[in-house]
């Protein structure tokens, strides 16, 4: 069975600095993946996508996430942190033959210090 | 263009009264997702329309939950005799279908309806 799991519920770094969200998740085919953003009183919003073709995927506002079959992880980085980054990032996955069906991890709350 | 929109935005009821929750989707999205967002956690999927199909129903916790969509457009979400556990923020999602796979089209979210029961 899928299953997501999002290693912190809240990473704190300083602007400038980079950023590392991590996530792990579970799947028995090949998984797309995905990763999402919610800011504060604002809709989700797709930050990119994995779908079997290049493991490295870039997303918006710079962010890329990294594609590691032997260690069934999707981490989410940046290397410079900015103050609009702060909101809460979901790690989401889908196996190949789920479809429509998104797995949602339990969210990564990302504060940013001035 | 617009996007998917949801009403209302909050709604504060007490237990055992009934509420509908509306998603209009984006224009010409033949999919359309709920999903719940208790405090706190990640998306639990309730339930999937696509098109004429028969909608996937498999995510609703039980059955005083039920949604129906118009064609492909509005579609509406409803709890029966609710309960304070049914409080949450309820999302809803379009996306385009224009493949086989729907997970590989991109869902484009509304702001949610935090539905709050006393």
């Amino acid at each position: 069975a899928q299953s997501v799991t999002q290693l912190d519920s809240h990473v704190s770094v300083s602007e400038g600095t980079p950023v590392l969200l991590r996530c792990n998740y579970s799947s028995s085919y090949s998984p797309s993946l995905f990763w999402y953003v919610q800011h504060p009183n604002k809709g989700l919003q797709l930050l990119l996508k994995y779908t079997s073709a290049a493991t490295l995927v870039k997303g918006i506002n710079g962010f890329e996430a990294e594609f590691k079959k032997s260690e069934t992880s999707f981490h989410l980085t940046k290397p410079s942190a900015h103050m609009s980054d702060a909101a809460e990032y979901f790690c989401v996955v889908s196996d190949m033959d789920s479809n429509y069906q998104l797995i949602w991890g339990a969210g990564t709350k990302l504060i940013i210090k001035p | 263009g617009a996007g998917v929109s949801q009403s209302p935005s909050n709604k504060v009821t007490e237990k055992g009264k009934d509420v509908e929750l509306r998603c209009d989707p984006i224009s010409g999205h033949t999919a359309l997702y709920w999903y719940r967002q208790r405090l706190g956690q990640g998306l639990e999927f309730l339930i999937y329309f696509q098109g004429n199909s028969a909608p996937d129903k498999s995510g609703l916790p039980s059955d005083r939950f039920s949604a129906e969509r118009t064609g492909e457009s509005v579609s509406t979400l409803t709890i029966q005799r609710t309960q304070q556990e049914d409080s949450a923020v309820y999302l809803c999602a379009s996306s385009l279908v224009t493949s086989g796979r729907a997970s590989y089209n991109e869902q484009f979210f509304g702001p949610g309806t935090r539905l709050t029961v006393l």
